[in-house]
């Protein structure tokens, strides 16, 4: 297994700011993920973290708007940029230490003013 | 492509009574499959996972899954509610044939236990 910590933990932003999203994870894993969760719905995957390469972002999603950061094996930056409310959601980092299943952060909940 | 269809997106049992959550997969691969729980204001949590192993899978509190590749379905049963059991329930797919980690994720099943 592994313990994902995420922090904030939750933030009230105003619109048009940006906020980094941080995520530890407690052993070296190949691949991080990002999720976003609105309010009332499932998960959606945003990106795919790899160390030492860009991240792979799903159909909707772009680097402008999502910048992530990958600099070792066991942490991950999610950026929010130019937030505005329609970004308020729950953002969640996970990681798959290689036994197909994926652990989970607490999230980040993100309000947007 | 993999997809997951959750059936019900709210479910509704007394105290004691047995939980029936449903789910249907679509993979044109052989699939992994999961089951999560999100309790409020809380992260997810892995119940249980079928990695082509023994078609039923037993989880943690008390929670069990049989897979069915005839119906291609994954449902997650628990012979009596607990009010704790009070959540949110996930039913994911693998993305793809790998084990990375990467999953797709069905709408989500709230369950409410009634005393």
């Amino acid at each position: 297994s592994a313990v994902i910590s995420q922090k904030p933990s939750r933030d009230i932003c105003q619109r048009g700011t940006s906020l980094t999203i941080q995520c530890q994870v407690d052993s070296q894993v190949t691949m991080m993920f990002w999720y976003r969760q609105q309010p009332g719905q499932s998960l959606t995957l945003i990106a795919t973290a790899n160390q030492g390469s860009e991240a792979t972002y799903e159909s909707g999603f772009v680097i402008d708007k999502f910048p992530i950061s990958r600099p070792n094996l066991t942490f991950s930056t999610l950026t929010v940029s130019n937030m505005s409310p329609e970004d308020s959601s729950i953002y969640l980092c996970s990681a798959g230490p290689g036994g197909a299943e994926a652990f989970f952060g607490q999230g980040t909940r993100l309000t947007v003013v | 492509a993999q997809s997951v269809t959750q059936l019900g997106s709210h479910v509704s049992v007394s105290e004691g009574a047995l939980v029936l959550l449903r789910c249907n997969y679509s993979s044109s691969v052989p699939p992994y499959l999961f089951w999560y729980v999100q309790y409020p204001n809380q992260g997810l949590q892995l119940l249980l996972k079928y990695t082509s192993a023994a078609t039923l899978v037993k989880g943690i509190n008390g929670f069990e899954a049989e897979f069915k590749k005839s119906e291609t379905s994954f449902h997650l049963t628990k012979p009596s509610a607990h009010m704790s059991d009070a959540a949110e329930y996930f039913c994911a797919v693998s993305h793809g044939s790998g084990n990375t980690g990467k999953l797709i994720f069905g709408q989500g099943t709230t369950l409410q236990v009634k005393p």
